[in-house]
């Protein structure tokens, strides 16, 4: 069965660096997104990306943010200077035209 | 914006009981209504949606229901066995951001043997 998959699980960083997170999404799909989900609060939508544009972006999504679809297999979520407060699960999804988003199995981000 | 609460925020049943989670949700544009389960570990799994265009949904032991009015919806599981325990979580969003999906802020469902 198809799936998204993100890597990596657990990435670590210190505050100030930056970060990549990155995702293959379901092949066939044509919408892609980044969800976070900060330890103990709801799941929070940061970015929907559709024809190698952003279509929607969160109050949360900031400068420090970025997405970017290098190729036609990867979608990649970059923080540029991390800060204590980006700790979180961070989940990619995908979908094809209909509804139905598919999630990831996430990528935890510490920062210290 | 769109603000979908969610109840109880823990459940807990014996197993072969059934289980119901409520949510509720604000703007009146949402029409896209799907369930995620969460197990621990794993991303959320989209287990039924319901689109705004019918009331009730079903798909083996797991249903949902939408008031349109009222502006709720409700996940039914019955029959729980110990492999539903989980975090449940309900969604919203309309048509012209389908992915674009707001959380309810989930149900630890426990089902004891």
């Amino acid at each position: 069965e198809p799936e998204v998959t993100q890597t990596p699980s657990h990435q670590v960083t210190q505050m100030g660096q930056e970060v990549i997170l990155r995702c293959v999404p379901i092949s066939n799909h044509l919408y892609f997104y980044w969800y976070r989900q900060i330890l103990g609060q709801k799941v929070e939508f940061l970015v929907s990306f559709y024809n190698n544009e952003i279509s929607e972006k969160s109050e949360i999504f900031d400068d420090q943010f970025s997405v970017e679809r290098p190729d036609g297999s990867n979608f990649t979520l970059k923080i540029r200077s991390t800060k204590l407060e980006d700790s979180a699960m961070y989940f990619c999804a995908s979908r094809e035209a209909p509804p139905e988003a598919f999630f990831g199995q996430g990528t935890r981000l510490t920062v210290v | 914006g769109e603000n979908v609460e969610q109840h109880p925020s823990t459940l807990s049943v014996q197993e072969g009981d059934s289980a119901v989670i409520k949510c509720t949700y604000s703007d009146s544009a949402s029409n896209y209504f799907p369930w995620y389960k969460q197990e621990l570990g794993k991303g959320p799994q989209l287990i039924i949606d319901i689109r705004s265009n019918v009331g009730e949904k079903k798909d083996q032991r797991i249903a949902v229901t939408l008031n349109k009015t009222a502006k709720h919806f409700s996940l039914h599981i019955t029959e729980t066995q110990p492999e539903d325990s989980a975090v449940y979580f309900c969604a919203a969003s309309m048509a012209d951001s389908w992915g674009k999906l707001q959380f309810g802020a989930g149900t630890q469902v426990v089902v004891t043997p």
